[in-house]
């Protein structure tokens, strides 16, 4: 069966330091992966998606940025964290893009 | 622009019957999913529906009308358990979700 891994749980940062959270997926090969941010009382706010190595897709302007380096991680990340930054971030896959989607168990990112 | 409305909150007592209601205005549409979130949990999926009509799972069901740009997500024999927030979201046309801000349901013994 197919599992997804995202860490930290949860990350207290400083403003202006950068930030690394990763994400794989296992039992699946070629997944569709993606990184979304969920305010509180807000609806899923889609950053990055990617269908293949090294193919990102950047949804909204801002400072984080997001690399595939390998079939199955994802990773999300930025140089220099802002306040605005602090949310529920969270991670899923997809087999084919209308197919249900997968999350992570989330990071709650706090920027201080 | 695009756009799902679903209510913000609802409470209903432990054994009923529930339903929330999600209407929706999106450029095309590839299918609308219903994803239960718990409290500092990630969404898990429930339902998709991608006709018109309504789809039973257990104690779930969801309906769709595409000409109504309306679904709803009915839940029976209501446990402690699924006090939950309830996200719909609906696939465009170039397959990107739109999601609703979610409804919050309280349940009461």
């Amino acid at each position: 069966s197919q599992t997804i891994h995202q860490w930290p749980a949860t990350l207290v940062q400083p403003v202006g330091s950068p930030l690394s959270l990763e994400c794989t997926v296992e039992g699946t090969s070629n997944p569709n992966l993606y990184w979304y941010r969920q305010a509180a009382g807000r609806g899923l706010q889609l950053l990055f998606y990617s269908v293949g190595i090294g193919q990102i897709s950047s949804e909204v302007p801002q400072n984080l940025s997001a690399s595939r380096p390998q079939d199955r991680q994802f990773i999300l990340s930025s140089k220099k964290l802002l306040l605005s930054d602090s949310g529920f971030y969270l991670c899923a896959w997809n087999r084919e893009l209308h197919s249900p989607l997968h999350f992570g168990n989330g990071t709650r990112l706090t920027v201080t | 622009g695009q756009n799902i409305d679903q209510p913000t909150e609802m409470t209903a007592t432990e054994g009923a019957i529930v339903q929330i209601n999600c209407t929706y205005q999106t450029s095309g549409f590839n299918g609308l999913f219903w994803y239960q979130q718990h409290a500092g949990e990630a969404p898990t999926f429930l339902s998709y529906n991608v006709l018109d009509g309504l789809e039973e799972k257990g104690r779930f069901s969801s309906f769709l009308s595409r000409s109504k740009g309306y679904s709803y997500l009915l839940l029976k024999e209501l446990q402690m358990k699924d006090s939950a927030s309830y996200l719909c979201a609906v696939m465009d046309s170039n397959y990107q979700l739109i999601w609703g801000a979610g409804t919050k349901l309280i349940i009461k013994p």
